[in-house]
């Protein structure tokens, strides 16, 4: 296993179009973190899944944006009528179970609104 | 909500030098407090993780503290290289997510 794994890696669209992004997680990884990170700014939390449930959102992810997590394994970020605010590196990352362990992040996914 | 700040925004040094990155948060009920390094256009990779009921946690020439009663952690590098040039964030978790600071940006000259 190489780690989390984000694609594309890249998506330039138009405005108004619909994206999809995926992410892979660690295998054995039950927790799993969507993050949207803007330039020169940390990343802000989107929403979290254990195994297949959505369990927090954040306020960020507006009714155009829609996460799934089938089966517990894969996860997708879906984003509708896309808009230029929404140009942006995707972040995705995994982690154990139990508290206190540590989260691994995969590459990203940049996003531009065109 | 918690609060999560980054102490310089940038640092510049000479290769060689000893340096410190300082991290603080405002809500000191968190499960841990994780260093990341991150490099242009990339995703972020972890570096070092202090569980709650630790004081600091040594990977390589990287240490890191953890003082949860005063909300603070330090990240110390030794003997910087030009490769530890990145931009490094904090980030704690509590609740569901993980709380990131906006980073510190380093660059070591050769």
């Amino acid at each position: 296993d190489t780690g989390v794994s984000q694609n594309p890696r890249h998506k330039i669209t138009k405005r108004g179009q619909n994206v999809t992004f995926r992410c892979d997680p660690i295998s054995e990884h039950n927790r799993l973190y969507w993050y949207r990170q803007t330039l020169g700014q940390g990343p802000e939390f989107l929403t979290y899944f254990q195994n297949e449930a959505q369990l927090e959102k954040s306020r960020l992810l507006s009714d155009r944006f829609s996460a799934e997590r089938p089966k517990g394994s894969f996860s997708t970020l879906e984003i509708q009528r896309t808009e230029q605010g929404d140009s942006a590196m995707y972040l995705c990352a995994s982690s154990l179970a139990m508290r206190e362990t540590e989260a691994f992040f995969g590459q990203g996914t940049r996003l531009t609104v065109v | 909500k918690q609060e999560v700040t980054q102490i310089p925004a940038a640092l510049s040094v000479p290769e060689g030098e000893n340096l410190v990155l300082n991290c603080s948060f405002t809500d000191s009920a968190i499960y841990n407090l994780q260093w990341f390094r991150q490099d242009p256009g990339k995703g972020l990779t972890s570096l070092l993780l202090i569980q709650s009921s630790q004081r600091e946690q040594t990977s390589g020439r990287l240490n890191a503290s953890l003082d949860k009663s005063s909300g603070r952690s330090t990240l110390y590098i030794a003997a910087s290289q030009p490769g530890d040039s990145a931009t490094y964030l904090c980030a704690v978790e509590g609740g569901n997510q993980f709380y990131f600071g906006t980073g510190t940006s380093l660059t070591v000259i050769p």
